[in-house]
């Protein structure tokens, strides 16, 4: 089957640093992506993995293991406006670019 | 420039009507994602279309549920008979090939 597996609620600190892990059970790979969804808007893109290893972006850094089916999403130095849902996403069952969504984080930053 | 639109950003329908929601995706993107998203769920993947032909139908739930894109741009999803369980915000995105995809502000449908 096809599985996308990540936490559904974090709390974290403003200025601390927070982890959200994503696993994934998929017959066919091309591509890991984090979204963030402020509550009523639409997902915006935040980073891509389709290598292993780390990809940063600023506050954002984000980790693949094609091998282990695992990625995390790492933000650094959290403010309070990065209070959102973060979606994890794999794209890519064979002969298809269609990308599977995981049911997302709710982060939420307190003061 | 200008990103991915939809329209209506609302429509409130009753149980057993038809319903169309269009997407506009930014221009030169040739490939064009459908998704339906309930509330505290990530987005549902229904279809996707790469240039006029859909390239995926797969996560349409039924046969109720129909999306054209006729001249490789705006593409309209049509649901027929609707029920109270279609109630979701509908999201479209688009790419060019195989790049990220960029969403639009969403669709949000009420069935009463």
């Amino acid at each position: 089957g096809q599985n996308i597996d990540q936490p559904t609620e974090m709390t974290a600190t403003e200025g601390a640093i927070v982890q959200i892990n994503c696993t994934y059970q998929t017959s066919g790979f091309n591509g890991l992506f984090w979204y963030q969804q402020h509550a009523g808007e639409a997902p915006t893109f935040l980073s891509y993995n389709v290598l292993d290893g780390l990809e940063e972006k600023g506050r954002f850094s984000s980790f693949l293991s094609r091998s282990k089916g695992y990625s995390y999403l790492l933000l650094k130095e959290l403010q309070m406006k990065d209070s959102a849902s973060y979606l994890c996403a794999v794209r890519g069952w064979p002969g298809t670019y269609k990308y599977i969504f995981g049911t997302g984080t709710r982060l939420k930053v307190l003061a | 420039g200008a990103g991915v639109s939809q329209t209506p950003s609302n429509k409130v329908t009753e149980k057993g009507k038809y319903v169309e929601l269009r997407c506009d995706p930014i221009s030169g993107h040739t490939a064009l994602y459908w998704y339906r998203q309930s509330l505290g769920q990530g987005p549902e993947f229904l279809i996707y279309f790469q240039g006029t032909g859909a390239a995926d139908d797969s996560g349409l739930p039924n046969d109720r549920f129909f999306a054209v894109r006729p001249e490789g741009s705006v593409s309209t999803l049509k649901i027929q008979r609707t029920e109270r369980g279609d109630s979701a915000v509908y999201l479209c995105a688009s790419s060019r090939s195989t790049d990220t995809q960029y969403f639009g502000p969403g669709t949000r449908l009420t069935v009463l």
